[in-house]
């Protein structure tokens, strides 16, 4: 079965670069998510889109911004990186009312 | 508000023990999910299980098992004869039902619950 495919795996960015996260969901699912975890730390809910439109934000810096587009893939742009920024990135997607199916992460190391 | 709360942040056991991981959450909505997530070190997010606020059913599968109780908002997971594979940090996290839009709310995670199993 298809799964939530997020590129790169790894990333490593220098302070004050860009970077793009991409997430391409599971075919006919509605919703994308993005989280932060931090080393230690439990995910935290970033941004959210319903049939390509925001539909919810949690904790996301003005630094970053993401949108999903015509195909349902997503990205999240992180710009002017911060020490901080590193963390592991996941998407999910989900069909409305149904569970949560989460990529493999994005592991972004900014130094 | 939502909140989830693990209260316990490290256990160690040793194989073919019984362990419990506690979960607590708080909600006012009154149709809502529960959610038991394990991380391994590789990272991944592998989930277990996917309750509704309507279903207080325990449920078992292999050597798993969840204990889910309205009337406390808790919502516990046991694992029956530990094994080394078992060691990895376990999230319980919390949806609503409906947020705008109608798509589905996001997840609210716990601390997680860091667990080694030693042979």
């Amino acid at each position: 079965a298809a799964g939530v495919i997020q590129s790169p795996r790894h990333l490593i960015k220098e302070k004050r670069e860009t970077a793009t996260l991409k997430c391409y969901p599971i075919p006919r699912h509605d919703t994308v998510y993005w989280y932060q975890q931090g080393p230690g730390q439990d995910p935290q809910f970033l941004i959210s889109f319903y049939e390509k439109m925001q539909s919810d934000k949690g904790s996301i810096p003005d630094r970053f911004s993401a949108q999903q587009f015509s195909d349902y893939h997503s990205e999240l742009n992180m710009s002017s990186l911060e020490l901080g920024d590193s963390a592991l990135y996941f998407c999910a997607s989900s069909l409305e009312q149904g569970g949560y199916t989460f990529g493999s992460g994005t592991r972004l190391t900014v130094v | 508000a939502q909140k989830v709360t693990q209260a316990q942040t490290e256990i160690s056991v040793v194989e073919k023990e019984d362990v419990t991981l506690d979960c607590v959450y708080e909600t006012r909505d009154t149709t809502y999910y529960l959610f038991w997530y394990k991380q391994p070190p590789s990272g991944e997010l592998v989930f277990l299980i996917r309750r509704n606020s309507f279903d207080e059913q325990n449920e078992i599968s292999g050597r798993y098992s969840w204990n889910f109780q309205k009337s406390t908002s808790s919502f516990n997971f046991t694992i029956t004869a530990s094994q080394v594979v078992d060691s990895a940090v376990y999230f319980c996290a919390l949806s609503e039902a409906f947020n705008y839009g109608g798509s589905q709310g996001n997840l609210i995670f716990g601390k997680g619950t860091k667990l080694s199993v030693k042979p």
